[in-house]
């Protein structure tokens, strides 16, 4: 199984422009979650899915950030425009159905919003 | 906000001591998480309890849950160098069909050879 897979590893670009993160859960999960971690505020969930429908948006940060699951295996997580403050890690994650079952993270994208 | 409060923030260690971490949170949960994360990576987990557990055992190891003091540990004995990670605990709150978990900031563990 090759994990959670996510894209670009590190991402560097200038305030206004767009980014796009991308993620591909592991198959057969049915939820996935989007997170984003700094030092100042640890992880942070931002959206989840479930069956590639949104079910928790409220960490959402605000209307600059979008998150779609067009099918069970790609997610994409959008900002635009970015703005220094989004600098952070964001980490994807997916898990099965199921109260106890454990998230699995994928490595995570270095955002760097000059 | 965070509801896992993690304590200690750091921790240093000589190898081949054990390693207790703790963490403490606010309401009933179903179960807590605990992850480990080496730096630059993503978060791996390594063990879960429920709500109706004391105890857990994996390997080297050890959580412990006291739902009366809402608070549970993670020992690593034998501890080695790498082990050198921070740690995080999850809980998942008993809320329905919820999956969010509410995460703790963390302690950061280093184990010196």
């Amino acid at each position: 199984d090759a994990g959670v897979i996510q894209s670009p590893r590190h991402e560097v670009t200038e305030m206004g422009q767009e980014v796009t993160l991308r993620c591909k859960p592991i198959s057969g999960h049915d939820y996935l979650f989007w997170y984003r971690q700094t030092m100042m505020r640890g992880l942070e969930l931002l959206i989840y899915f479930n069956n590639n429908v949104p079910i928790d948006d409220s960490g959402m940060p605000e209307d600059r950030f979008s998150a779609k699951m067009p099918n069970a295996s790609f997610s994409t997580l959008k900002i635009q425009p970015s703005e220094p403050r989004d600098s952070a890690v964001y980490f994807c994650a997916s898990a099965r159905t199921g109260r106890n079952e454990k998230l699995f993270f994928g490595s995570g994208t270095q955002l760097s919003v000059l | 906000s965070q509801q896992g409060e993690e304590d200690p923030q750091a921790l240093s260690i000589q190898e081949g001591e054990n390693a207790t971490m703790n963490c403490s949170y606010k309401t009933s949960i179903n179960n807590l998480q605990w992850y480990r994360q080496n730096s630059g990576r993503g978060l791996v987990h390594l063990i879960l309890i429920r709500s109706n557990e004391r105890e857990k055992h994996s390997g080297r190891l050890r959580v412990t849950l006291d739902t009366s003091k809402k608070s549970s540990s993670l020992l690593i004995t034998a501890s080695r160098a790498a082990d050198t990670a921070s740690y995080f605990c999850a809980t998942d709150l008993n809320a329905g069909n919820n999956r969010k978990l509410i995460w703790g900031l963390g302690t950061s563990l280093a184990v010196n050879p």
